[in-house]
């Protein structure tokens, strides 16, 4: 089973600062995600990545296959980007496999 | 599209009564899915389906049940609930089940066994 480990636990910023969170896993994946929980909220998607750097608004994500690593970075961080960051990786072949596994997440609470 | 549906949001039981939580999509996925989220551990697999009338065990099955009838609806079924099955339980779903997709989550019901 696949060991995904996150860090920080727990992030505070001020508003304005880049933001960098990091996750690393043991064993080789087919793609790995970054998922948003605001407090109290639903899941979100905010990428899915297998190679490279993907860019959405003010974040991107990085991903390091040989390195076994992964982050995800905020520019100019506001408030609203309080919320716990997760990342899950899946890997496997044919019908059924392509599980997620799960990091424990990150908290990141950005003060005005 | 309403994407993953869940109900209830909210629920209290008490121990050794039966519940089934309700989950829909109506994003034509092959593959739906139930965790459950307990505070200091990351999201857990229950149980998923790779298509109506397909259901496996994930991680942590045990005191709950699946049925896949349809594409749309994926009910968990808690059997006799036990303290230790207060968490929060998100159902999920993709676009299909052999390759990496992105995953679409429900809102998530939160469920408190006293």
């Amino acid at each position: 089973k696949n060991e995904v480990e996150q860090s920080p636990q727990n992030l505070t910023a001020q508003e304005g600062e880049f933001i960098t969170i990091n996750c690393s896993y043991s064993v080789g994946i087919s793609a790995l995600h970054w998922l948003q929980q605001h407090p109290g909220g639903g899941i979100v998607s905010l990428f899915m990545l297998s190679s490279g750097k993907k860019k959405h608004g003010r974040l991107i994500a990085t991903i390091n296959i040989q390195e076994k690593h992964s982050s995800l970075h905020i520019t100019a961080s506001h408030p609203r980007d309080s919320a716990v960051y997760i990342c899950a990786v899946t890997q496997g072949s044919g019908a059924g496999s392509y599980q997620l596994t799960f990091g424990k997440g990150t908290k990141l609470s950005v003060i005005p | 599209n309403a994407g993953v549906t869940q109900t209830p949001k909210f629920q209290v039981l008490k121990t050794g009564q039966s519940m089934t939580l309700q989950c829909a999509q109506d994003m034509n996925h092959e593959y739906m899915s139930w965790y459950r989220q307990d505070p200091g551990m990351g999201l857990r697999l229950i149980h998923y389906s790779v298509g109506a009338g397909i259901t496996d065990q994930g991680e942590v099955p045990n005191g709950y049940n699946v049925s896949r009838s349809t594409t749309e609806d994926f009910p968990l079924r808690l059997l006799s609930a036990a303290p230790s099955q207060t968490s929060v339980y998100f159902c999920a779903s993709r676009y299909s089940t052999h390759q990496s997709h992105e995953q679409y989550f429900g809102p998530g019901t939160r469920l408190t066994v006293t």
